[in-house]
């Protein structure tokens, strides 16, 4: 069965300073993978997406996103953090059991300093 | 993509009674689905509601408590029955629009009292 583990519930950083959100997932197969976001009292954003064509997938707001299937990762990354990116952040896979269903990671809140 | 609304936005409801949720989408869709988040939680999977057919349920999760309507392609309502404090919730529903990329509404947060 797949699952997808975020491995840090909560990361803070200081604006103007680089992002990592990691994200590890398992699965037998080659997976589609996804990062929301959710600002708070707000409704969910697809960051961006990875279906099996480039391995460096580029989103909204200047994140990205590297999928390592070696690594069976696939970790968010920003250059430079801003006081708007605070949020939560899903990393998501697809259902090998179906063609439409996801598995959501438990989140990471993402604190930026001032 | 698809522009999805959510009607209440949010609710504050007493126990025992029940409250229907609304979803539009501003295009025709197959495959519509509805979501709950509880606090500080990630999401978790309802029902899948294709229209025509039955509403399909994750385990967990009935009929009879949340009975889902989904009478043409861009509309669902999903009632919360009898509800209790533990279903005091955010419930988001979302579209496929293929490749398994869904789209969100903007939620409706629940408090039952």
């Amino acid at each position: 069965a797949q699952s997808v583990t975020q491995l840090d519930s909560h990361v803070s950083v200081s604006e103007g300073t680089p992002v990592l959100l990691r994200c590890n997932y398992s699965s037998s197969y080659s997976p589609s993978l996804f990062w929301y976001v959710q600002h708070p009292n707000k409704g969910l954003q697809l960051l961006l997406k990875y279906t099996s064509a480039a391995t460096l997938v580029k989103g909204i707001n200047g994140f990205e996103a590297e999928f390592k299937k070696s690594e069976t990762s696939f970790h968010l990354t920003k250059p430079s953090a801003h006081m708007s990116d605070a949020a939560e952040y899903f990393c998501v896979v697809s259902s090998m059991d179906s063609n439409y269903q996801l598995i959501w990671g438990a989140g990471t809140k993402l604190i930026i300093k001032p | 993509s698809a522009v999805i609304s959510q009607k209440p936005s949010r609710d504050i409801c007493q126990r025992g009674t029940s409250l229907t949720i609304q979803c539009q989408v501003d295009s025709q869709v197959t495959m519509m689905f509805w979501y709950r988040q509880q606090p500080g939680q990630s999401l978790t999977l309802i029902a899948t509601a294709n229209q025509g057919s039955e509403a399909t349920y994750e385990s967990g999760f009935v009929i009879d408590k949340f009975p889902i309507s989904r009478p043409n392609l861009t509309f669902s309502t999903l009632t919360v029955s009898n509800m209790s404090p533990e279903d005091s919730s955010i419930y988001l529903c979302s579209v496929d629009i293929g490749e398994y990329e869904q789209y969100f509404g903007p939620g409706t947060r629940l408090t039952v009292t």
